[in-house]
Formats: C-alpha cells, sequence, structure tokens
C-alpha cells in the first residue's frame, strides 16, 4: 500500500529537550515536505527537499532542521523545542512534477506534538 | 504572506444542505487548484482539482466552480451529508494552502 508514516503519532515533550519525529514514504518520490498546522493559520510549510540532501527551508524553519540522507526517510529535527513548537504536524511526499506543477501532495497521518 | 485567502473558517450546514467555501488567490502565474478534505486525526487528502482552463469541474457531489478574471474559486457540495464534516482546504500550485474550513453537517 502507497503511504506515508510518521512516527510518533503523539508526543509530549518539555522545553529544551531535542526530538525527532521520523518520516517514511514507499512511492519512491522525490519530493517530501514537513508542514505544521495551526488553528486558523492552515498548512504552513516548515522545510522541503527535491531529493536526497537537497533541502530548502519554507514559511517557517525557525527552530527546526531537516535531513534527507535517504530518498525514503525525511526526519523532522526540534533541536530544542519550546512551547510555541506545540501543534499537529504533516509529512507530505509526491513527484517534483505533482508537487510544484499541481500542488499534489500525499500526506501522512500527522503527529501531534506538545512542548510544556 | 498568504498567497491564497479561504473563507468561511467554520461552516455548519444541515443534511441535504448545500456548503459552499470560497478562496482567492493572488499569484496569476497559479495553474493548478487542488481541494483537500481533511478528517479529524487523518491527514489532509486530494479531494479535486482544476486547471484554469476550464470554469466548472464535478465530481459527485462536489463541484469546483473557478472565475479567472476574480481570481476566485470555490468548492460546493450538494446534498451534504454528515459523512462531509471534516476540514477543507483550498490550495494553489507552488505549495501554497488556504487557511481551512471547518465543515460540520448536522443530521
Amino acid at each position: 500500500e502507497a503511504q506515508v508514516t510518521q512516527n510518533p503519532r503523539y508526543l509530549i515533550t518539555v522545553t529544551g529537550k531535542k526530538l525527532t519525529v521520523t518520516c517514511s514514504q514507499n512511492m519512491n518520490h522525490e519530493y517530501m515536505s514537513w508542514y505544521r498546522q495551526d488553528p486558523g493559520l492552515g498548512l504552513r510549510q516548515i522545510y522541503y527537499s527535491m531529493n536526497v540532501e537537497v533541502t530548502d527551508k519554507g514559511d517557517v524553519p525557525e527552530g527546526y532542521k531537516v535531513s534527507r540522507k535517504e530518498k525514503r526517510n525525511f526526519p523532522l529535527i526540534l533541536e530544542s523545542p519550546s512551547p510555541n513548537q506545540t501543534s499537529l504536524y504533516f509529512c507530505a511526499s509526491s513527484s517534483l512534477q505533482r508537487a510544484f506543477k499541481g500542488n499534489e501532495q500525499f500526506f501522512g497521518p500527522g503527529t501531534r506534538l506538545t512542548v510544556l | 504572506q498568504q498567497q491564497v485567502k479561504q473563507s468561511p473558517q467554520s461552516l455548519i450546514v444541515q443534511k441535504g444542505g448545500i456548503s459552499i467555501i470560497n478562496c482567492a488567490y493572488e499569484n496569476t502565474a497559479f495553474d493548478y487548484f487542488p481541494w483537500y478534505q481533511q478528517f479529524p486525526g487523518k491527514g489532509p487528502a486530494l479531494l479535486i482539482a482544476i486547471r484554469p482552463d476550464v470554469s466548472e469541474k464535478k465530481e459527485g457531489r462536489f463541484t469546483i466552480s473557478f472565475n479567472k478574471s476574480a481570481k476566485q474559486f470555490s468548492l460546493h457540495i450538494m446534498d451534504s451529508q454528515p459523512g462531509d464534516s471534516a476540514t477543507y482546504f483550498c490550495a494553489g500550485s507552488r505549495l501554497t494552502f488556504g487557511e481551512g474550513t471547518q465543515l460540520t453537517v448536522n443530521p
């Protein structure tokens, strides 16, 4: 089954404790991205990657890091989480053409993060 | 900078009614306008999409109307059902999303 998986699905942590949210896709997609979803603000892009070792900032990259060492994986790293990073996070993937031409992306199930 | 503006933020409709969600865009370079549907606890999923060379696209009870001159497009859900209760996002190409509309269809 074609899918994007994220782990963990739920995470409660404390300020300053480094964490990683994993994302994996099995569709051989070049493009992967991370979004955060907050009420009234919609989906805001954090980082995206167009291929292995190619990453770029989205609209709200501050406080986040990513890496793309393998095509299927795109982890999101919070080096020192703060309460304003409490949010619902989504990973997405697509082919390059479908992403940039048509904004057609396949989304994971989401990770709800709470930073105390 | 929000390149796609969506309204209303929330919408309550009775079963059998018509749900209408509106979006306005700024970037005239957009050439594809998808709508995503998101159920609680799930990620957004592509619902229906339209290209700017057509004024309307219909798939079942879901219709997109597109007005290129006004730079607006809308999603119409005919005969709305409780199972349609979800958050809907409009989007433009270039990876831009609207703010989302939470639709509740009462039985």
